[in-house]
């Protein structure tokens, strides 16, 4: 069955760089688009960026400048990495797959990052 | 960025009530509006596609209409684990945006 499962780091320091990775089973990276959103108490959810089943990205220009989206299709592994982190950007990361229409079928349990010195 | 607008915030049920929660979007998103539920500490989960679509496991008495900018996410006879967050998200154009959500509560 489809899975998809986030892993990274509960706590990230101010101006550091956030990594989180998604590992998927169950469906191939190479036949659906990987999407990223995060849910912070400011803004509620929010789309980040996608990964394309051909391998392009599209990022929303809130993040455009501090965002990458990046996968390795022989591990079944995306990846997000977000660069000069804010408390702001406190929130649960959540990686979800995409379909044509661009809804989300599949979501990830989700990682709580919090940005804390 | 298309901005979508659910109201209300919260709406205090009693089950077997049908309900309904409004997502208008500031610009036309055609049919391209799906709607999640996402239950306290929960992932959102997909519940209605296409505005109108029903999704393989979501029960009957929830359904979707509209199209354009006015969307209408109906429950027929709440029940008590409806009690969530309800989200709305558009597909149509870039940044897929979300609502702010509706609040299901028991009255």
């Amino acid at each position: 069955q489809v899975q998809l499962k986030e892993t990274g780091p509960g706590l990230v320091q101010p101006t550091q760089t956030l990594s989180i990775t998604c590992t998927v089973s169950g469906f191939s990276l190479t036949s659906y688009y990987m999407q990223w959103v995060r849910q912070t108490p400011g803004k509620g959810l929010e789309w980040m960026g996608f990964i394309r089943s051909g391998g392009s990205t599209e990022y929303n220009s809130e993040f455009k400048s501090r965002l990458s989206i990046s996968r390795d299709t022989s591990k079944n592994q995306v990846f997000l990495k977000m660069k000069s982190l804010k408390i702001e950007d406190t929130g649960v990361y959540y990686c979800a797959r995409g379909n044509s229409g661009n809804y989300f079928d599949y979501w990830g349990q989700g990682v709580m990052v919090t940005v804390s010195s | 960025d298309v901005v979508l607008t659910q109201s209300p915030a919260t709406l205090s049920v009693t089950p077997g009530e049908r309900i309904s929660l409004s997502c208008r979007a500031s610009e036309s998103v055609d049919t391209y509006l799906h709607w999640y539920q996402q239950k306290p500490n929960e992932s959102p989960r997909l519940l209605i596609k296409y505005a109108s679509q029903s999704i393989s496991g979501t029960p009957s008495r929830f359904s979707g209409s509209g199209s354009g900018t006015d969307f209408t996410l109906s429950i027929n006879g709440v029940e008590l684990e409806d009690l969530s967050n309800y989200h709305c998200q558009q597909g149509n154009s870039l940044p897929f945006t979300f609502g702010s959500g509706t609040k299901l509560e028991i009255k």
